[in-house]
């Protein structure tokens, strides 16, 4: 069964940063790209990052690139996104996915809550 | 960047009857497309991809149509469990891929 566990939201600071994790398992993460994927409050789904398979690419929306960084490390089965220079608006659940069959977003994790604010 | 509209943004529909749902794409997108549905607190389900085909273990009453532009999800006969958010997606052209912007499905 895959499994997308992420952690590490939580409430910081205008300008300030903070990394999250997503833990996968059920799936041989370091053959997938794994993607990033914020909602705000009430809001819509908003792309994030995409990271190829092995960390040798990545993507981002406009919106954070600059500031948000995709690593993996395929040892340890585990994606990251390191946000710096955060925003007010950066303030959503950021889900982690992974597309096996179908899509880019076949699965996805609960997601964790990022409150920016001072 | 490719705009996904979603209509209506709310659709109020009885149990037991029929709703349908549309998804406009700004440029083509083939057959690129997708459905989630999502339910409070909830992450997103795929229910839909590439704009017909249904995804492990959605029942047979969801349905998806359309190619280019034009889209649409059919519920054929709701269920209880079926009132949520459903949002379409284009994964042909990105980064970045797009999502539409939703419609809510409630209980009439």
């Amino acid at each position: 069964e895959v499994q997308l566990v992420e952690s590490g939201g939580g409430l910081v600071q205008p300008g300030g940063s903070l990394r999250l994790s997503c833990s996968a398992s059920g799936f041989t993460f370091s053959t997938y790209a794994m993607h990033w994927v914020r909602q705000a409050p009430g809001k819509g789904l908003e792309y994030v990052s995409t990271i190829s398979y092995n960390g040798g690419s990545t993507y981002y929306a406009d919106s954070v690139k600059g500031r948000f960084t995709s690593s993996r490390d395929n040892s340890k089965n585990t994606l990251y996104l390191q946000m710096s220079s955060v925003r007010p608006e950066d303030t959503a659940v950021y889900y982690c996915s992974v597309g096996i069959v179908a899509t880019m977003n076949d699965y996805w994790g609960q997601g964790t809550l990022v409150i920016v604010s001072s | 960047e490719i705009v996904m509209t979603q209509s209506p943004a709310t659709l109020s529909v009885s149990p037991g009857e029929r709703a349908t749902l549309s998804c406009r794409a700004s440029q083509s997108v083939s057959s690129n497309l997708a459905w989630f549905q999502q339910k409070p607190g909830q992450a997103p389900r795929l229910l839909i991809y590439g704009a017909s085909s249904r995804a492990t273990g959605i029942p047979a009453r969801f349905s998806g149509s359309g190619s280019g532009t034009e889209f649409t999800l059919t519920i054929s006969s709701l269920q209880s469990e079926d009132f949520a958010v459903y949002y379409c997606q284009q994964y042909n052209n990105w980064p970045p891929y797009t999502f539409g912007q939703g419609t809510k499905l409630e209980i009439k």
